[in-house]
């Protein structure tokens, strides 16, 4: 099993509809887990951070943490094209002073 | 947004040459990283340092050199660049609790090695 699975999409929606990622990932130990929002020819940039089950909402997006599931997820809500870009998952490693691990990312594509 | 600087923004070599890509950061974070992005790979870490002088490998360190004398400074070096090492190269930071804390990334070096 990979340490981070993600659809690579491309995940096609229409403006105004919810965008539902998925991420799931290997280590039960995982205490923090992040999502990064990526724009072509652009740096990662940090959009949510997750460390309780349950769902954090912010403005429009909303993560969803399942450690029992291993699962931690993505909503985007009333989707504009400027969310069109790839986004990343990336769970903390349960090992003190290393380094995150990022999934391969998925593809989000926003039609006006 | 968090202080890093990457150094050169971009830049064309030739295979055989040496390269230092440079990153500086004013947040005064213990943790600093180097990835590398591919299509199809997604980030893979190089190195990483937890300290001054404190470095160690990732998962694709082969053909890789890092150095940190200062807390703001983690440079990256290609000893002899191959066209493989063609990529764009990314700086992070985080604090002192590496695994549980958010990475913020530099703007990227873009890379090409003919």
């Amino acid at each position: 099993q990979k340490e981070v699975e993600q659809n690579s999409g491309p995940l096609s929606v229409p403006e105004g509809a919810i965008a539902s990622l998925n991420c799931t990932y290997s280590d039960r130990g995982s205490q923090s887990f992040f999502w990064y929002r990526q724009y072509s020819g652009k740096s990662p940039e940090l959009i949510m951070s997750i460390y309780s089950n349950g769902d954090k909402e912010d403005g429009r997006f909303t993560a969803q943490l399942n450690k029992a599931s291993q699962y931690v997820s993505l909503l985007i809500r009333d989707s504009q094209p400027s969310d069109s870009a790839t986004y990343l998952c990336a769970p903390g490693r349960n090992q003190a002073g290393t380094a995150l691990i990022f999934g391969k990312g998925t593809t989000l594509s926003v039609s006006s | 947004d968090a202080g890093i600087t990457q150094s050169p923004r971009h830049k064309v070599t030739e295979t055989g040459t040496p390269v230092t890509l440079r990153c500086h950061q004013t947040e005064n974070h213990r943790y600093m990283y180097w990835y590398r992005q591919d299509p199809g790979h997604g980030l893979r870490l190089i190195h990483y340092s937890y300290g001054v002088k404190d470095t160690d490998k990732g998962e694709v360190s082969d053909g890789y050199s890092v150095s940190r004398s200062k807390t703001e400074d983690f440079l990256l070096t290609l000893e002899s660049a191959t066209s493989s090492q063609t990529s764009v190269y990314f700086c992070a930071i985080s604090g002192d609790r590496a695994e549980v804390q958010p990475q913020h990334f530099g703007d990227g070096t873009r890379l090409s090695i003919l």
